[in-house]
């Protein structure tokens, strides 16, 4: 079966320091990935998508990046951050065009920045 | 380009009495619609989806939705709500083709005893 994860689970950071946050998938090959930020009130605002290795769009400009070094790996990066970046980070992935196109996501990644 | 709009923040039930958690959405052509439930600070366990076919749905722990192309909406009922089913909600549409998730604001479900 596939399982997602993702880690730290929690993570403080000051503000200018930089963030790498990662997520790699297991028992499935080729998968759609994504990240996703949930902010309070505001829902789950997609940030990044990838449909494959080095294949990486971005849906709002930020101060933060993605990049998918591997089938199954996908990691959020920030040089510098910002308080605004915190919030709960989420990954997920999806199979490619078919039935069972679900989104299926992480446990997710809290991340305050002070 | 996709939408989603939960114009319920909050909703409070009683524990027994029945939900309805309302979902409009806006695409151009036949969506994916779909369900997700979270608990607190954890990830999101899809309910139920909807493709094609039957336009009622049903999901996980006693959920369904109505798929209805005429009001654009997707509404998640369950007919007896547990304390458990405390959790916010989360309606989705999905493109043909390419997944690309777009969520709305979601819903607070509180439950009193």
């Amino acid at each position: 079966s596939q399982t997602i994860h993702q880690w730290p689970a929690t993570l403080v950071q000051p503000v200018g320091s930089p963030l790498s946050l990662e997520c790699t998938v297991e028992g499935t090959s080729n998968p759609n990935l994504y990240w996703y930020r949930q902010a309070a009130g505001r829902g789950l605002q997609l940030l990044f998508y990838s449909i494959g290795i080095d294949q990486i769009s971005s849906e709002v400009p930020q101060n933060l990046s993605a990049s998918r070094p591997q089938d199954r790996q996908f990691i959020l990066s920030s040089k510098k951050l910002l308080l605004s970046d915190s919030g709960f980070y989420l990954c997920a992935w999806s199979h490619k065009t078919g039935l069972n196109t679900e989104a299926f996501f992480g446990q997710g990644t809290r991340l305050t920045v002070v | 380009a996709q939408s989603v709009t939960q114009p319920d923040i909050h909703i409070t039930v009683s524990e027994g009495a029945s939900l309805e958690l309302r979902c409009n959405y806006s695409y151009g052509a036949t969506p994916y619609l779909f369900w997700y439930v979270q608990s607190p600070g954890q990830g999101l366990q899809l309910l139920l989806k909807y493709f094609s076919g039957d336009t009622l749905v049903q999901g996980i722990k006693g959920f369904e939705a109505e798929f209805k192309r005429s009001q654009s909406s997707f509404n998640l009922r369950k007919p007896s709500v547990h304390w458990s089913d405390a959790a916010e909600y989360f309606c989705a549409v999905g493109s043909t083709g390419f997944q690309k998730l777009v969520f709305g604001t979601g819903t607070r479900l509180l439950v009193s005893p």
